[in-house]
């Protein structure tokens, strides 16, 4: 069965630490993963990631992708409030379906 | 100016009730899917249709009922409501099937409640 699995499923931490999320995955006809952060309502989009050892990055945000390994990790440096959120971990199979992971929900205190 | 709006919010309803969710898109986008995230937070697609046509149809009860009048228009519609059916429905859409999926935008969430 495809599965998407991400870790922690909860983290807690101080603003100005960084974090690491970590997604693993088992799912047939590979195309692309994505990660989306969810705060109070619709997910946004962060990153599509498709070959591995390219890091992508935005801002203070960056990922990479080991599709020998079959996983992803988002890190986040220098943490804010505003980065409380729920980060979902998506696989994209074939052509048209997102396989979500369960998300990892993100408290950053002050 | 929203790009994805789904109405209501918010559904409170009896078990065995019938209720609509209604999509619409301004994106001008092909491509439009149902997701359900219950819970746990797990979100999974139920449907997706590419210029009304249906693509994904994922192991949805036939209780649960998609029309796209038009490809700026995805409706659920969902009969005999079910406790189990309570979650969050998203509405998203996408610039071209099969390709671009980071372009996927999602609608604010319809909370429903089967009590």
């Amino acid at each position: 069965e495809d599965k998407v699995v991400q870790s922690p499923l909860s983290l807690v931490v101080h603003e100005g630490d960084t974090v690491t999320l970590n997604c693993s995955y088992e799912v047939t006809n590979f195309r692309s993963l994505l990660w989306y952060k969810q705060e109070k309502k619709a997910p946004t989009f962060l990153f599509m990631l498709t070959s591995s050892g390219i890091e992508k990055k935005s801002g203070r945000l960056s990922s990479i992708l080991d599709k020998k390994e079959l996983f992803s990790i988002l890190n986040i440096t220098a943490t804010q409030t505003g980065d409380s959120a729920v980060y979902l971990c998506a696989v994209l199979q074939g052509a048209q379906k997102l396989v979500f992971g369960q998300g990892t929900r993100l408290t950053i205190n002050p | 100016d929203t790009a994805v709006s789904q109405t209501p919010k918010y559904l409170v309803t009896q078990m065995g009730n019938d209720k609509s969710i209604k999509c619409e898109q301004n994106l001008g986008h092909d491509t439009m899917y149902w997701y359900k995230q219950d819970s746990k937070k797990f979100l999974k697609i139920m449907f997706s249709y590419n210029n009304k046509e249906l693509i994904i149809n994922e192991t949805v009860p036939n209780r649960f009922s998609p029309k796209s009048p038009d490809k700026a228009h995805l409706n659920l519609h969902i009969n005999s409501l079910e406790l189990g059916d309570s979650a969050v429905y998203f509405c998203a859409s996408s610039q071209v099937w099969a390709v671009s999926h980071e372009k996927l935008f999602f609608g604010s969430g319809t909370q429903l409640s089967v009590l």
